[in-house]
C-alpha cells in the first residue's frame, strides 16, 4: 500500500526557534498534501492544502507566516513552524493524495514540544 | 459548510462481542464519500473502512461493516468479533466528491474512544 512518512517523528526546541517538519510520499505521487493538527484528545484540524508547485491554501484562523508549507516536489512537502512558542506544542500529522481519486494516505505524525 | 458528528465520546466492548459506533452528518452534497479512520495509541491514522455515497450497498471489511443511511445522513461502523487490537479512537470522516485541492479534504468528527475489555 500506500507509505507516507514524516520526519522527525518527534522534536523538542526552545521557544523563538524554528522547527521544520517534512512529508514524504515514498511509493506514489503525491499532487496534494494536507497538514493537520491534533491536540490531546482531540480530533485532527486540517491547517492547510498544498499541491505540488502552487501556494498552500490555510484554514481559516491559521497563520500562513507562521506555519510555512512547502510543496516543492511531488513526493515532499515540508511544514515549518516559525517563532515557535509553547501553544504551538501540539502532534501534526501529513496526509498525501495521489490525486484524481478519493484516498488519503497518512503519516505517522510529528510530535512537537516547545519549551 | 458540511459537519461530521460521533455523539459517543467513549465506548466499551466485551472481546468477540460486536458494538456499533454512531456517526451523523450534515451536507447538502449529493456525491460524497464517507470513511472511518482508527487511531490506536501509536496515533497513525489508519482507513477502517469508506463507502461511496453513490452506492446503496453498505461497505464491509472483514469484520467492519457500515450502516449508511443517505436520507437519513447517518453512517455508522458496526465492529463485529471484538478483539483487543480493535481498541483505538475510532474517527468517522466526510469527503466531499467534488475534487482535488481544498475540496478534497476529510472533515473528522470528534472521535469514539473504543475500549475492549478482554
Amino acid at each position: 500500500g500506500a507509505v507516507v512518512s514524516q520526519h522527525p517523528s518527534w522534536v523538542i526546541c526552545k521557544s523563538g526557534t524554528s522547527v521544520k517538519i517534512e512529508c514524504r510520499s515514498l511509493d506514489f505521487q503525491a499532487t496534494t498534501m494536507f497538514w493537520y493538527r491534533q491536540f490531546p484528545k482531540q480530533s485532527l484540524m486540517l491547517m492547510a492544502t498544498s499541491n505540488e508547485g502552487s501556494k498552500a491554501t490555510y484554514e481559516q484562523g491559521v497563520e500562513k507566516d507562521k506555519f510555512l508549507i512547502n510543496h516543492a516536489s511531488l513526493t515532499l512537502s515540508t511544514l515549518t513552524v516559525t517563532s515557535a512558542h509553547p501553544e504551538d506544542s501540539s502532534f501534526y500529522i501529513c496526509s498525501a493524495s495521489p490525486g484524481g481519486g478519493y484516498e488519503q494516505y497518512f503519516g505517522p505524525g510529528t510530535r512537537l514540544t516547545v519549551t | 459548510a458540511q459537519t461530521v458528528t460521533q455523539s459517543q465520546p467513549e465506548m466499551s466492548v466485551q472481546e468477540a462481542e460486536t458494538v456499533t459506533l454512531s456517526c451523523t452528518y450534515d451536507t447538502s452534497e449529493s456525491d460524497y464519500y464517507l470513511f472511518w479512520y482508527k487511531q490506536p495509541p501509536s496515533r497513525q491514522m489508519i482507513l477502517v473502512i469508506r463507502q461511496e455515497a453513490y452506492k446503496q450497498q453498505n461497505a464491509t471489511e472483514n469484520r467492519f461493516s457500515v450502516n449508511f443511511q443517505k436520507a437519513a445522513k447517518s453512517f455508522s461502523l458496526k465492529i463485529s468479533d471484538s478483539q483487543l487490537g480493535d481498541a483505538a479512537m475510532y474517527f468517522c470522516a466526510y469527503r466531499s466528491a467534488r475534487g482535488g485541492g481544498s475540496q478534497g479534504n476529510l472533515i473528522f468528527g470528534k472521535g469514539t474512544k473504543l475500549s475492549v475489555k478482554p
